[in-house]
């Protein structure tokens, strides 16, 4: 199975503060990832697909990149709602394998 | 609108069977590949499951052999039979679509997503 580590697994950050997450798959994946954010007690929400595409209806200040086996979502200035766990997911192969999440709370 | 709603959890004992249903609005669940992911409390998500359209289906190795994943086209409505639980089967259950699309290939994600239901496997 593929394995997905998300690098911090929690990160403290200001309104307005530029935020990058690592996601990195234990072998190579091509473009295979997706990004979804999940606020407390809410079920997941996609973000980005393709490594870097934005789904529809996504602010801008979200982007994605990288392939193969490292990939990072960035954040350009974070807003209040964008204080949530966010996750990376390989859809190269059975399993769909999660990373274990990366927490992004207030400074 | 695609929507889906989870039905179905609930508290049941060590060794014991659920039947969760995902009942699906603004598509049908036989054209798309349906997913089943779940969070134990405090924790991360888990991939669980998945029917393609073509009615082939995939499990996490943690599930292999007691959790079931079926559809019915006439209630437009996705299934997980569980057996056999377990106490870390504990979680809330979210079913999910998942969508394709082409660029230079096709490219995989889960775009519509229900709002779960809790399992609780307690004695």
């Amino acid at each position: 199975d593929i394995q997905l580590t998300q690098s911090p697994s929690f990160l403290s950050a200001s309104v307005g503060d530029r935020v990058t997450i690592t996601c990195r798959a234990t072998q190579g994946i091509s473009r295979y990832l997706a990004w979804y954010q999940q606020i407390p007690g809410k079920a997941p929400k996609l973000l980005i697909y393709a490594a870097s595409t934005l789904q529809r209806g996504v602010p801008s200040r979200f982007s994605g990149s990288g392939s193969g086996t490292e990939f990072t979502l960035a954040i350009s200035s974070l807003q209040p709602e964008d204080f949530a766990t966010y996750y990376c997911q390989q859809l190269n192969s059975y399993p769909r394998t999660f990373g274990q999440g990366t927490k992004v709370e207030i400074k | 609108e695609a929507q889906l709603e989870e039905s179905g959890g609930g508290l049941v004992q060590p060794g014991g069977s659920l039947r969760l249903s995902c009942a699906a609005s603004g598509f049908t669940v036989t054209s798309k590949s349906m997913t089943w992911v779940r969070q134990a409390p405090g924790k991360g998500l888990e991939w669980v499951s998945l029917i393609y359209s073509s009615g082939n289906t995939y499990y996490a190795d943690s599930v292999k052999g007691r959790f079931t994943i079926s559809r019915d086209n006439s209630k437009n409505t996705l299934y997980m039979e569980m057996n056999n639980l377990r106490v870390d089967d504990t979680a809330v259950y979210y079913c999910a679509r998942e969508g394709r699309i082409w660029q230079d290939y096709y490219y995989y994600f889960m775009d519509v997503w229900g709002k779960g239901t809790t399992v609780t496997v307690s004695s």
